[in-house]
């Protein structure tokens, strides 16, 4: 059936380090992939997105890549900040079946 | 602008009991989404909703239900509560109908079974 695996589930790295946060899905029809960060006692937030006619979207420290091919896409953060932590999802739309399948989460943490 | 709303903010039941959550999507979006998110684990979707009619649901049994109301407000009710309900529930909007347009959620209804 339909499914999004996310890995890793947590994420420590030194600030001003990158993070990469990697997402497989299964349903080749899929054609949207949005990233939620969800800091601790709020909803997710939509922090950038992606769609399957662009390989590579980015947005000042976020950027997002998808392959198609092998069906995986990845969150890149650069320079990261004690802002970052957070819970972050990935999610693939699987427009036949009109609904949105989310990953697991990572729970990424930025060392002072 | 406004964001999607929900109320109560948190909310204690007992089992057995009946739970009313309410959601208010961004003014313009149409299609309403409910999803549950249990401590720990990811979200999982329960529902949507768009120009008043449910279009798609989620696999979760027939006591989890709802309606979206003329305004495009939704409300979702969940009966004979179970313990294993507790979870924080989400609500989530957008502007045209369908999967792939981004979805943008409240901050969450926290239900606790006692």
């Amino acid at each position: 059936g339909e499914n999004v695996e996310q890995h890793p589930s947590t994420l420590s790295v030194q600030e001003g380090d990158s993070a990469v946060i990697k997402c497989t899905y299964s349903d080749s029809a899929s054609n949207y992939f949005p990233w939620y960060k969800q800091e601790l006692g709020k909803g997710p937030q939509l922090i950038i997105d992606i769609r399957s006619n662009v390989g590579e979207k980015k947005d000042q420290r976020i950027a997002v890549t998808l392959n198609k091919t092998a069906k995986h896409f990845s969150l890149h953060i650069t320079e990261t900040q004690p802002e970052d932590s957070a819970v972050y999802f990935c999610a693939a739309a699987y427009s036949s079946a009109s609904k949105i399948i989310f990953g697991s989460g990572t729970r990424l943490s930025i060392r002072p | 602008e406004a964001g999607v709303t929900q109320s109560p903010t948190h909310l204690i039941k007992t089992r057995g009991q009946q739970a009313t959550l309410r959601c208010s999507p961004i003014s313009g979006h149409t299609s309403v989404y409910w999803y549950q998110q249990a401590l720990g684990l990811g979200l999982q979707f329960l529902l949507w909703y768009d120009e008043g009619e449910e279009r798609n649901r989620g696999n979760f049994p027939p006591r989890f239900s709802g309606r979206q109301f003329p305004n495009y407000s939704s409300e979702l009710n969940v009966n004979a509560l179970e313990l294993e309900d507790s979870a924080l529930y989400l609500c989530a909007s957008s502007l045209v109908q369908g999967s792939t347009d981004t979805q943008y959620f409240g901050p969450g209804t926290r239900l606790t079974v006692l």
